[in-house]
């Protein structure tokens, strides 16, 4: 089985401030990871993915992220904010073998940036 | 990134007729796409599972007599809410995967039933 936690289902910040955006998840084998954006009413694009190579991956954006698999984390950071990130962002897992190609999402952090 | 694309993008029907939202994978093949739903302030919630030339894979608690899943090329999926009923009303999301797990979205569909 697969599963993911965001810790904060919301995060306010301020412009040009660092945003870290926390993510647990739980799968039986080696799983894939995403972070997902969406903005209001559409549909999700694709910030960044792990997929067993590098543990520290970079996204668009100035989104980073880093797979530390001792503590089944998945934390999205970027140094600093921009009135644009404000949206809702979702970690996600992808394990093959656990589920196919199912996706499970986590419950999503809405990010607020104050000016 | 590819690009996945629905329409409607917006559809506000009576209660008791059908919608049909259409999915489209533009720039590759997708032999498996997804449908989720999902409700304001909420997470994505995953319906279903739609292959192509064969039935789809229903997640537990979803109609498939209600929400019957249409998966004719490898780049048309179809959603079709039948008899929808105000309950119905959410935002529709699809996705195609492509080869190496990741999927690609596409921009949602909000249906309202009055």
């Amino acid at each position: 089985a697969q599963s993911v936690t965001q810790l904060d289902s919301h995060v306010s910040v301020s412009e040009g401030t660092p945003v870290l955006l926390r993510c647990n998840y739980s799968s039986s084998y080696s799983p894939s990871l995403f972070w997902y954006v969406q903005h209001p009413n559409k549909g999700l694009q694709l910030l960044l993915k792990y997929t067993s190579a590098a543990t520290l991956v970079k996204g668009i954006n100035g989104f980073e992220a880093e797979f530390k698999k001792s503590e089944t984390s998945f934390h999205l950071t970027k140094p600093s904010a921009h009135m644009s990130d404000a949206a809702e962002y979702f970690c996600v897992v992808s394990d093959v073998r656990a589920a196919g190609n199912k996706l499970t999402f986590g419950g999503g952090t809405r990010v607020l940036v104050k000016p | 990134g590819a690009v996945v694309s629905q329409h409607p993008s917006r559809v506000i029907c009576k209660s008791g007729t059908s919608v049909k939202i259409e999915c489209r994978s533009l720039d590759f093949q997708a032999t498996t796409m997804f449908w989720y739903r999902q409700f304001p302030k909420q997470s994505l919630m995953l319906m279903a599972t739609s292959n192509e030339g064969s039935k789809a894979t229903y997640e537990q608690g979803v109609e498939k007599d209600k929400f019957l899943i249409n998966h004719a090329s490898l780049t048309l999926s179809t959603l079709t809410v039948t008899s929808a009923h105000p309950e119905d009303s959410s935002f529709y999301i699809c996705s195609a995967g492509r080869t190496g797990g990741t999927q690609y979205f596409g921009p949602g569909t909000r249906l309202l039933v009055l």
